[in-house]
């Protein structure tokens, strides 16, 4: 069975602050593919990042950045110096599989920045 | 490309009656994804298809929900007959398999009477 579990639920910092939400998951495939997606208040899912198992180099765009580790199954998301855009709910997804990818989403975290 | 294409936006209806949700994929995607959302559960993968068939149906709830994918370009979700609790947004979203990245719709919002 595959999971995701984002145990924050809701965050709230203030404009200009550091923020990382947390995802673990569970599977025990040894391939499979992890997202973020960013879901603003209009309601539309974004995608933010994929990166699959083999590579557990972390990733940073610009003011966001990503930590992969599998040894604690985690892939944290770190946003630096948060913004009032930033504000939404953030997904973590896993797919499994290669060619059949079922991606199962975990519960989501709402970020509030607050100006 | 336009992206993934949901139709209705919005619907409202009556208990009972009969929902049909619709989804045009990205050209050339061959996987395609029915999503639910609700505050209480979050996203919840209802059904999914590759090369139009159904691989896995494990997530639609119950027998009043139906699928299908009748070629590459159209899906349908059904809801027949209709509860409120099945008000919720539905999403579809598309995928090339091998990429794995999944380009969503716009949602559909279901409200049921």
């Amino acid at each position: 069975a595959q999971k995701v579990t984002q145990a924050q639920t809701e965050i709230s910092v203030v404009e200009k602050e550091d923020v990382t939400l947390d995802c673990v998951y569970e599977t025990r495939d040894t391939t499979y593919y992890l997202f973020w997606y960013k879901q603003p208040p209009s309601g539309e899912l974004v995608f933010l990042i994929r990166r699959n198992s083999f590579d557990e180099q972390n990733e940073i765009s610009g003011r966001y950045s990503w930590n992969f580790q599998k040894s604690t199954s985690s892939f944290n998301f770190t946003i630096t110096a948060s913004q009032v855009v930033d504000s939404a709910v953030y997904f973590c997804a896993l797919g499994l599989g290669v060619g059949y990818q079922k991606v199962t989403f975990g519960i989501g975290t709402k970020l509030q920045v607050i100006p | 490309d336009a992206g993934v294409i949901q139709s209705p936006r919005h619907e409202v209806t009556e208990m009972g009656q009969e929902v049909t949700l619709r989804c045009k994929p990205i050209s050339g995607h061959n996987s395609l994804f029915w999503y639910r959302q609700t505050m209480m559960r979050g996203l919840e993968l209802l059904i999914y298809f590759n090369n139009n068939v159904p691989i896995d149906d494990s997530g639609m709830p119950e027998d009043r929900f139906s699928a299908k994918m009748p070629n590459a370009s159209f899906s349908t979700l059904k809801i027949q007959p209709s509860e409120p609790r099945d008000s919720a947004v539905y999403f579809c979203a598309s995928a090339d398999s091998f990429t794995g990245e999944l380009f969503f719709g716009e949602g559909s919002r279901l409200t049921v009477l």
